[in-house]
């Protein structure tokens, strides 16, 4: 069974610049969710997806926003990039949401915003 | 409060030997799961183990067990005969709640283990 998959594995981007990065989950698993880490914030919960609705938002600006697809595919968007945006985003699947299952995470899309 | 607490910035394990990951928690939800992963140098985060709030054994997958101790809010993270490429990242985390929306996990600061040959 394939694993998270995220695309691009790397971005460079310049501040003012909007980017969108792509998740195609596990196969059977309905929930995504996004994560951002960075040295100084660590790992912080960005919002979940389920079955094609937001279900959850982390403490995040309005820059930041996502959408997930009928066949579970999930995209994240960041608009009018800052330097502060610079990160490794992590994707997370799991079969449902909120419940005991276990998320697995992709290899991540590390953005640089110059 | 942090949710997710780990002391140990850095670790060090002879190759073979067992070592132990701390990791404390707080939450008043008493439905609550508690996972631990792997991130080696490359990035992606690798799921090891999983302890639900109710279940009354210790979780073990393979070289890794969690000791939880749910009246001190620990879920310590042991792995036995340590190899060379348990080296990496490890982050303790916790969902709090089972109900739809829930899969926000909080994570601890992480602890990096380096094996010595």
């Amino acid at each position: 069974k394939a694993g998270v998959t995220q695309t691009p594995r790397y971005l460079i981007k310049t501040r003012g610049q909007q980017v969108t990065l792509s998740c195609s989950p596990i196969s059977g698993h309905r929930s995504v969710s996004w994560y951002q880490q960075t040295p100084g914030q660590g790992l912080q919960f960005l919002f979940e997806y389920f079955s094609e609705t937001q279900r959850n938002k982390g403490n995040f600006p309005g820059r930041f926003s996502g959408r997930q697809f009928s066949n579970s595919r999930s995209e994240m968007n960041v608009s009018t990039l800052e330097l502060g945006d610079s990160a490794l985003y992590l994707c997370a699947s799991s079969l449902e949401s909120g419940a005991v299952s276990p998320l697995h995470f992709g290899n991540g899309t590390r953005l640089t915003v110059t | 409060a942090q949710k997710i607490t780990q002391t140990q910035p850095g670790m060090f394990v002879q190759e073979k030997e067992a070592v132990t990951l701390d990791c404390t928690y707080d939450t008043s939800d008493p439905s609550y799961g508690l996972f631990w992963y792997k991130q080696p140098s490359s990035g992606e985060m690798i799921f090891l183990i999983y302890q639900g709030s109710y279940d009354q054994q210790n979780a073990t997958e393979g070289r890794y067990s969690l000791n939880f101790q749910k009246a001190r809010k620990s879920a310590n993270l042991v792995i036995s005969a340590s190899q060379l490429g348990d080296s990496a990242m490890y982050f303790c985390a916790m969902r709090e709640g089972i109900y739809p929306g829930a899969n926000n996990l909080f994570f601890g600061t992480g602890t990096r283990l380096t094996v010595i040959p």
